[in-house]
This record gives C-alpha cells, structure tokens and sequence, in this order.
C-alpha cells in the first residue's frame, strides 16, 4: 500500500461545479497535512494546510479525518482557473513529507 | 509566502558534463531542503533531504556519487548533476522548510529544467 493515495483522475467538471478529492494515508503518525497545486511545467504551489478541525479559505475548504487516516479538499464555484493537479502531502514525522500523486482537475466552460 | 529561488530555469547540455542547480531560501533560513526530479506526466519524485551542515540523506535508487548536494548555509543548497546524460533530462526542484515561516510547510522554487543532448 502507497504512504499516500490519491485517486489520479482525470475529474472534469463545468464551470461553477463543486467537486472533492480525497486522500488516504497509510502511518497513523503523521502529524500534518497540506493540499498544494500544480499547474502544467510549474513548481507546486501551497494552497492550504488542513487542521485537525478542518479549515476553509474561500470557495476551498479542507478536512482532516484522523480516525479513517483520510483528508479532503473540496471547491466550490469551479473556476477555469482551477484546473491543475492537487497534490496531498503529509509529513509522518521529522519533516519527511510523502507525496500523493496527484489529482488532475479540468474546469471546462 | 516565503520565496525560494533557483538558478538556472533551464539548461541546455551536452553528455558527460557537470550541471549545477542552486537553490536559494530568500526571506527565511532554510534548515531543511528537499530535491526533486519530476519527469513529464509524472508525479514528484524525492531525491535526497539535506540539513544545513550535515550530509544529504539519499532516497533509495539515488545516485549519491552523481547527485552531490551541498547544503553549506541557511540559505543556499546545491545540486551537482555530475557526468549528466540524456536520461539525466527532467524537471528538478527544489524545497525548503524552515524558521521564520510556517512550521513544517514547505515552499518550493520555481525550478530547473536540464535537459541534455
């Protein structure tokens, strides 16, 4: 079993769409979560750390579930901006972080 | 946010040369940095983790002797692609975590593409 899952995707949604991605991961102690985004031939960018008691920036909100070792990340109102991939990161521990695969999104008009 | 630079974007070279990549914390002292190889379509791959002042630890299947990382201040680590062939070709960046900015985030340079002929 992967440290960190993510369903690969391709999610395609219309403009305006709501749509959520989750990720699993495997050592039950891990201590910290982070969503972050990566646009075609970029650095991956931090969108969001996730708090044990979920958190929300915007049309984004995050979710942490320790009891089912699992984090979400939800948006609303798609923009077409938002097309990327969403990479789930958890740190198990002593700033090793492990790298789900990533979740690719594309917004369509 | 914290800034972390690299240098150069994208190179261009020849086989069996040497290839060196920095990566510079700007606004933050960066006690741990972490590189990356990405090649297309694919997900982050990580090299090695390198603490200011230690030596690098390696992911296994990591060259150490053709991946030299110096982490030798706060604020700059290196990466030496040593003897570089077309296979060396991808997408490497660089992060790093540290004080002054957000416990345990990491922010990531804009990176490197080599690419070698």
């Amino acid at each position: 079993r992967k440290e960190v899952e993510q369903d690969p995707g391709p999610f395609n949604v219309p403009e305006g769409a709501t749509v959520a991605f989750n990720c699993t991961y495997s050592n039950s102690a891990s201590q910290s979560f982070f969503w972050y985004r990566q646009d075609c031939r970029k650095e991956p960018k931090l969108l969001m750390s996730v708090y044990s008691s979920g958190n929300e920036d915007g049309r984004f909100t995050a979710q942490l579930n320790r009891a089912s070792q699992y984090i979400s990340l939800l948006i609303r109102d798609s923009k077409l901006s938002d097309s990327a991939t969403y990479l789930c990161v958890v740190n198990i521990g002593n700033n090793d972080m492990r790298f789900g695969a990533g979740t690719r999104l594309t917004v369509k008009p | 946010g914290a800034v972390v630079s690299q240098h150069p974007s994208r190179v261009i070279c020849k086989s069996g040369t040497s290839v060196k990549i920095e990566c510079r914390s700007l606004d933050f002292q960066a006690t741990t940095m972490f590189w990356y190889r990405q090649f297309p379509k694919q997900s982050l791959m990580l090299m090695a983790t390198s603490n200011e002042g230690s030596k690098a630890t390696y992911e296994q299947g990591v060259e150490k002797d053709k991946f030299l990382i110096n982490h030798a201040s706060l604020t700059l680590s290196t990466l030496t692609v040593t003897s570089a062939h077309p296979e060396d070709s991808s997408f490497y960046i660089c992060s790093a975590i540290g004080t002054g900015i957000p416990q345990e985030t990491q922010y990531f340079g804009p990176g490197t593409r080599l690419l070698v002929l």
